[in-house]
């Protein structure tokens, strides 16, 4: 599976959008873009994933470049049960696996 | 929906036991789970897949024989880690899948595993 590129951590205050970032260069046209994320002492939890288009669902939005090079994951209004651990993860369409990388983790002041 | 229920969430036993972690899923039927491993400040790392009625398939350097995996059902995977040693102290995390393969995992709150 290709390669994800993402931030060591960020920071937000609540209440405001959040974008976090991943570089993908070296995606394939069939990979798809799938974002994870992990509160403290918990298992991870499915965010939203996408191939090409953006989509958006109740927790999130996200952003795909035209290149498929990079994407965003977009928190309209980040809250404090939104500090996390969020993993930006390349997964071909024949792969059963997951592979995590090191994450953003995702700080959010009151 | 889609929730997978993991028990125990926590447990701590003397070096040389056996300890099994079971995975369910409440409100699906998981072709597939998956079984995780997380040091603490680390990622997860995979450990197996397995499907059900069949044997799992192991990561690297994850011995079989060390951690047992049985997928007796479409809704249940086991994990024993047989003689444990203080090592073999970690988060351990299961998740489960229904349909192909692009469908998202969902996973258990883990099992904190502590040997003495």
């Amino acid at each position: 599976d290709a390669k994800t590129t993402q931030p060591n951590s960020m920071e937000s205050n609540e209440e405001e959008p959040v974008h976090l970032p991943c570089n993908h260069s070296t995606i394939s046209g069939t990979d798809y873009i799938h974002w994870y994320r992990q509160l403290p002492s918990q298992g991870p939890e499915y965010v939203i994933h996408g191939l090409t288009s953006n989509v958006n669902n109740r927790m999130a939005s996200l952003a795909i470049a035209e290149d498929r090079k990079s994407s965003t994951l977009i928190l309209h209004r980040a809250t404090l049960r939104d500090a996390a651990v969020y993993y930006c993860i390349l997964k071909g369409p024949g792969s059963e696996k997951l592979v995590f990388g090191k994450g953003t983790k995702l700080t959010v002041n009151p | 929906g889609a929730v997978v229920s993991q028990h125990p969430s926590w447990v701590i036993c003397k070096s040389g036991t056996s300890v099994k972690i079971e995975c369910r899923s409440l409100d699906f039927q998981a072709t597939t789970m998956f079984w995780y491993r997380q040091f603490p400040k680390k990622s997860l790392m995979l450990m197996a897949t397995s499907n059900e009625g069949s044997k799992a398939t192991y990561e690297q350097g994850v011995e079989k024989d060390k951690f047992l995996i049985n997928h007796a059902s479409l809704t249940l995977s086991t994990l024993t880690v047989t003689s444990a040693h203080p090592e073999d102290s970690s988060f351990y995390i299961c998740s489960a899948r229904k349909g192909s393969s692009n469908q998202p995992q969902h996973f258990g709150d883990g099992t904190r595993l502590s040997i003495l």
